[in-house]
C-alpha cells in the first residue's frame, strides 16, 4: 500500500499568512504514460464534507480561489495558501489515487493564532 | 448541480448487516466510476470501495475485502454498498463521491454506528 505522510499535523496561523502543507508518499505517484501525478488535496470544515481542492497535483477545481496552490512532483507535495483567511480554517488532507488501496493523509489541522 | 444523497446508515449491532444507498443527480452517472469513502468520529479518511463506470470491476481495501459489496444501477443513478459481518471499527460517517480525477463530488454522508 502507498503510505500518504502529512507535516505538519497541525498549524496555527494568523490571518494573512502564507502556509505550507507538505505530503511525501512511500512510491512516487508520477505515471509515465500520460506525465500526471495522482495525488488530490481536500479541505474539510467542521461538520462539512470533504471538498477537492486541488487533482494532477496541481489543477485547481473549478471555483477554488487562486490563493490555493499545488505543486510537487513524484513523491513529494505541497499545499500552499496565501493570504490566509478565517473561511481557510479546517482540515486538509492528501490522497493518491494512483492505485488501490487509494490512500489519504492523516490530516492537517488549520487553526487561527 | 451535481447532488449525491446517501441513506440506509442507523445502528446495527455487531455481525449484522446494512445496506447503504447513493441517489445520484446532475450528470451522466453511468459515465463516472464511483466510491464509497468512510470517517470514524474525530478520525481521517478511509477509502472503502469503488466500482468502474460499467459496475464491470469493484476495487476494495483489505479492511472490508469479503465483508462489503459495492454495486451500481445505472438505470436508477443509485449506488449500493452492501455491508456484512460488521464489526465496532465499521462504525463511521460513510460519503458516496463521484470519481474523476480525485473524488470530485461528495455526499453529506451518512452515519453508521456499530453497536450491541
Amino acid at each position: 500500500d502507498i503510505v500518504m505522510t502529512q507535516s505538519p499535523s497541525s498549524l496555527a496561523v494568523s490571518a494573512g499568512e502564507t502556509v505550507t502543507i507538505n505530503c511525501k508518499s512511500s512510491q512516487s505517484l508520477l505515471y509515465s504514460g500520460n506525465q500526471k501525478n495522482y495525488l488530490a488535496w481536500y479541505q474539510q470544515k467542521p461538520g462539512q464534507s470533504p471538498k477537492l481542492l486541488i487533482y494532477w497535483a496541481s489543477t485547481r477545481q473549478s471555483g477554488v480561489p487562486d490563493r490555493f496552490i499545488g505543486s510537487g512532483s513524484g513523491t513529494d507535495f505541497t499545499l500552499t495558501i496565501s493570504s490566509v483567511q478565517a473561511e481557510d480554517l479546517a482540515i486538509y488532507y492528501c490522497q493518491q489515487y494512483y492505485d488501490t488501496p487509494y490512500t489519504f493523509g492523516a490530516g492537517t489541522k488549520l487553526e487561527l493564532k | 448541480e451535481v447532488q449525491l444523497v446517501e441513506t440506509g446508515g442507523g445502528l446495527v449491532q455487531p455481525g449484522r448487516s446494512l445496506k447503504l444507498s447513493c441517489v445520484a443527480s446532475g450528470f451522466t452517472f453511468n459515465n463516472y466510476w464511483m466510491s464509497w469513502t468512510r470517517q470514524a468520529p474525530g478520525k481521517g479518511l478511509e477509502w472503502v470501495a469503488s466500482i468502474t463506470n460499467s459496475g464491470g470491476s469493484t476495487y476494495y481495501p483489505d479492511s472490508v475485502k469479503g465483508r462489503f459489496t459495492i454495486s451500481r444501477d445505472n438505470a436508477q443513478n443509485t449506488l449500493y454498498l452492501q455491508m456484512n459481518s460488521l464489526r465496532s471499527e465499521d462504525t463511521a460517517t460513510y460519503y458516496c463521491t463521484r470519481d474523476s480525477g480525485g473524488f470530485d463530488y461528495w455526499g453529506q454522508g451518512v452515519m453508521v454506528t456499530v453497536s450491541s
